[in-house]
């Protein structure tokens, strides 16, 4: 069965400061990977996917991810950090777009910005 | 094109008693999951509805069921509440089942007291 495993529950980085957040997963198939985002009192909200093909994925918000199979990894980055960043983040897994497959998420990163 | 709606918002129960929440899907979507997020942790799923079938259930007893309609919104039961059933409930739809794109409603609040 797949897994995620997402290090540190909380991350605080300054403004204008490089975001990284990191996600190992664990899956018996090529995995299909997913970061998600979630502001307070609202629901998941997709940032980027990985399914096949180039291996850097770029997202929305200009956060952009990159998959190492070596590494079993999906860390989640940007350049810069924004205020408007604050929020909780979930890296999330399945093992594929087969009907049964669903998607099992990590247990959230909480990204504070400081001025 | 309307997103996933959740009702309600919020609610507060007590040990024993039902609940019922509900979801409509976003238009276009056949599929619709559902997922238990505690207090500081991630989602975990409960279960899945792909046209009006159960189509996979995580590690929830059954006193924890659901539905899906004909317009493929959905209802999740829980019977026999306890403390710990106290989480966010997320609906989320997505067009086919299998690991698509999932949009996500906002929520809803259950509180047992």
């Amino acid at each position: 069965a797949q897994s995620v495993t997402q290090l540190g529950s909380h991350v605080s980085v300054s403004e204008g400061a490089l975001v990284l957040l990191r996600c190992n997963y664990s899956s018996s198939v090529p995995p299909y990977l997913f970061w998600y985002v979630q502001y307070p009192n609202q629901g998941l909200q997709l940032l980027l996917k990985y399914t096949t093909g180039a291996t850097l994925v770029k997202g929305i918000n200009g956060f952009e991810a990159e998959f190492k199979k070596s590494e079993t990894s999906f860390h989640l980055t940007k350049p810069s950090a924004h205020m408007s960043d604050a929020a909780e983040y979930f890296c999330a897994v399945s093992d594929g777009a087969n009907r049964d497959d669903k998607i099992i998420f990590g247990k959230g990163t909480r990204l504070h910005i400081l001025p | 094109e309307t997103g996933v709606t959740q009702s309600p918002t919020h609610l507060i129960k007590t040990r024993g008693q039902q609940v019922t929440l509900r979801c409509s899907s976003q238009s276009g979507h056949n599929t619709v999951s559902w997922y238990q997020q505690a207090l500081g942790q991630g989602p975990q799923f409960i279960f899945q509805y792909y046209r009006e079938e159960e189509n996979g259930r995580g590690n929830f007893p059954p006193r924890f069921s659901g539905l899906q309609f004909p317009n493929y919104s959905s209802e999740l039961n829980v019977n026999a509440l306890e403390l710990d059933d106290s989480a966010l409930y997320l609906c989320a739809s997505s067009l086919n089942a299998g690991a698509n794109v999932l949009t996500f409603g906002a929520g809803s609040r259950l509180t047992v007291l």
